[in-house]
């Protein structure tokens, strides 16, 4: 399987934990995403990578939330004192420059916070 | 501030009809529109995508129709069929400047295909 792949793909945490998600992009695609999906909602951008480079936060990414791409190839999406609020669908998405921006996404890591 | 809507929370169709989903758009910068299906407990799947300089783009039993002046798009499904019940979503993108291309996602319509 070549496509974008997430770990893990559940974690159910205790408030105030912190927990660390990885994303696997496809192989030669140089743009990397981070969205956040809540129930009833459509997929909320987060941050964006190009190569090892993090070129956009959103501002729903709060100081608790860090990102990295260290080798411009997988990405991990770090959140520090864990809230209920945070209880979400984590995607990651990835995409090649160059042409229109089809992104492909990953199966997500759902997140629940106790 | 939501610059992509989908107005229809859910809709039900017949199998072998169409089914035709539509999404509003406010920001007249976006220059490229997708649409994804998602099963529950899944990552969007990809399915269509055109650019603003088109009007429509077919794919097999997909099409996607632009209509820029009104700010709206469709997806037409034909035959749906029941494997096609799944949540849809449209998706906008802006290049150029600092936008980098990230996603403006709709809330969703529901699609349900019955046999």
């Amino acid at each position: 399987d070549t496509g974008v792949s997430q770990d893990p793909r559940h974690k159910i945490t205790k408030r105030g934990q912190n927990v660390t998600f990885r994303c696997d992009p496809i192989s030669e695609h140089n743009r990397l995403y981070w969205y956040r999906q809540t129930l009833g909602q459509g997929p909320e951008f987060l941050t964006y990578f190009q190569n090892e480079a993090q070129l956009e936060k959103s501002r729903l990414l709060s100081d608790r939330f860090s990102a990295e791409r260290p080798k411009g190839s997988f990405s991990t999406l770090e959140i520090q004192r864990t809230e209920q609020g945070d209880s979400a669908m984590y995607l990651c998405a990835s995409s090649l420059r160059g042409k229109a921006d089809t992104q492909y996404f990953g199966p997500g890591t759902r997140l629940t916070v106790l | 501030d939501q610059q992509v809507k989908q107005n229809s929370p859910s809709l039900s169709v017949q199998e072998g009809r169409i089914s035709i989903l539509n999404c509003d758009y406010t920001n007249s910068m976006f220059d490229y529109f997708l649409w994804y299906k998602k099963y529950p407990a899944e990552g969007p799947t990809f399915l269509i995508s055109i650019s603003s300089i088109k009007d429509k783009n077919e794919d097999g039993r997909f099409t996607v129709f632009l209509n820029k002046s009104a700010k709206h798009l469709s997806l037409h499904i034909v035959p749906s069929q029941p494997g096609d019940s799944a949540v849809y979503f449209c998706a906008a993108s802006l290049f150029g400047g600092t936008s980098y291309g990230k996603l403006t996602f709709g809330q969703g319509t529901i699609l349900t295909v019955h046999p």
